[in-house]
């Protein structure tokens, strides 16, 4: 079975500085990944996704995800924060075969002006 | 635009009431999923559905009970509520092997 680790539960980042926020998955086979994000109150919105091809992929609201085989990991970047972007972030990974995608349990992102 | 569309955002039920949460999705997706979500927590999953009538326990599924009857609907029931399902509940779905849709999220408050 998959699994997926966010090791931040928080992440405190200036407005207008850049963002990583890490994902490391377990799983044997390339696996489908996701970002998403969740505002206080709201339902999750899908930031941005991977299947295969290209192992950077260009997301919503300017975010972008780097799949790494070698590290098992697919970090969310930004390279300048607005104070919009405060929300929870949750990365997921989907395994062939599998309808269940297993989701992280997710960073906080507090943004200072 | 895929919709999903919680019928609840917000409710505040007694012990022992008997709770409906509804859910419906208008792109024909085969896969429904029922999800709480808890401070500190994550998303854990209560129910999935794959297909009309069918249906498979997630990680927790005490408390809990599903109905899809039809593809664009999918109903979480909560038989006897309980303070501890005081939770976030999100409804999603998806085509097979393919990214979740989310709803809005239903607030429920047992009292």
């Amino acid at each position: 079975a998959q699994s997926v680790t966010q090791p931040d539960i928080h992440i405190t980042v200036s407005e207008g500085a850049s963002l990583e926020l890490r994902c490391n998955y377990s799983y044997g086979a390339t696996p489908y990944l996701f970002w998403y994000v969740q505002s206080p109150g709201q339902g999750l919105q899908l930031l941005l996704k991977y299947f295969s091809g290209d192992t950077l992929v260009q997301g919503i609201k300017g975010f972008e995800a780097e799949f790494k085989r070698s590290q098992s990991s697919f970090n969310l970047r930004k390279p300048s924060v607005h104070w919009s972007d405060a929300a929870e972030y949750f990365c997921a990974v989907g395994a062939g075969g599998s309808y269940i995608p297993t989701f992280g349990r997710g960073t906080s992102l507090i943004v200072h002006p | 635009d895929v919709k999903v569309t919680q019928s609840s955002r917000y409710l505040v039920k007694r012990t022992g009431e008997k709770v409906f949460l509804e859910c419906v999705q208008d792109m024909d997706h085969e896969n429904m999923f029922w999800y709480r979500q808890d401070p500190g927590l994550g998303l854990r999953l209560i129910y999935f559905s794959y297909d009309v009538k069918m249906k498979e326990k997630g990680d927790i599924p005490e408390g809990y009970s599903v109905s899809r009857e039809k593809k664009e609907r999918f109903s979480l029931i909560l038989e006897s509520a309980s303070t501890n399902q005081t939770s976030m509940y999100l409804c999603a779905s998806s085509l097979p092997e393919r990214e979740l849709f989310f709803g809005e999220g239903s607030r429920l408050t047992v009292l």
